[in-house]
């Protein structure tokens, strides 16, 4: 198995707060991602990362933020968690190159409940 | 990306062999078809992936017919194991764009 690791891996916290997710590799990989996966909506995408300091959206990135300063380390923030953010959070790590559809290997997961 | 759709959820019983089957109508001409694997409580796992006529692993079987308009995720003899979710994915892994649908629930009986 790839080696992502998450942490925490339950985390119950309170409407308001803020909180970070980590996400941990030593593949090396250059690219990252946070999912968040809900019952009816499978897996969707956070945020990703293509390098130290580089990061884009993806498709439900409000109200999240991500930060990557050393290549095997990419956090995920709820800034102000709010109850609609309960999931299970799903980082992964790939390497991509222009035409070359590479897998990506999926962390463990943390389940977040906001009350 | 080309949106996929598969069925929500089949069932089937041990032995027996399991195909799956997704439609994506809109593939481009350099996507590539992949098949992820999800176990509950477990992030998902790739299983097979192709760009043209069949391809085979040690887990699955992959068929794309010649429109490539569709694709089929075969598993031989499933096992009460295989019992999990399946996501058909196309696309070019642009960058982490990678589009996962609903998936189809396969459940194994004994």
């Amino acid at each position: 198995d790839a080696g992502i690791t998450q942490s925490p891996r339950h985390k119950v916290t309170e409407t308001g707060t803020p909180v970070t997710l980590r996400c941990h590799q030593t593949e090396n990989h250059r690219y990252m991602y946070w999912y968040r996966q809900d019952p009816g909506h499978g897996l969707r995408l956070i945020h990703y990362s293509y390098g130290v300091k580089d990061t884009d959206k993806g498709e439900v990135s409000d109200g999240y933020s991500v930060s990557r300063s050393k290549t095997e380390d990419f956090l995920l923030t709820l800034e102000s968690a709010t109850s609609s953010q309960t999931s299970v959070y799903f980082c992964a790590i790939s390497e991509w190159d222009v035409g070359q559809p590479y897998e990506q290997y999926f962390g463990p997961g943390t389940r977040l409940t906001v009350t | 990306l080309a949106k996929t759709t598969q069925p929500i959820s089949m069932d089937s019983y041990e032995g027996q062999e399991v195909n799956i089957t997704c439609s994506h109508n809109n593939i481009a001409t350099n996507d590539y078809i992949t098949w992820y694997q999800q176990f509950p409580s477990q992030g998902p796992r790739f299983i097979i992936q192709g760009y043209k006529t069949k391809v085979t692993n040690e887990v699955a079987s992959l068929f794309i017919p010649a429109d490539r308009k569709s694709s089929t995720l075969s598993l031989p003899r499933v096992s009460l194991s295989d019992t999990a979710v399946y996501y058909c994915l196309v696309g070019v892994n642009q960058g982490g764009k990678l589009i996962f649908g609903q998936g189809t629930e396969l459940s194994v009986k004994p």
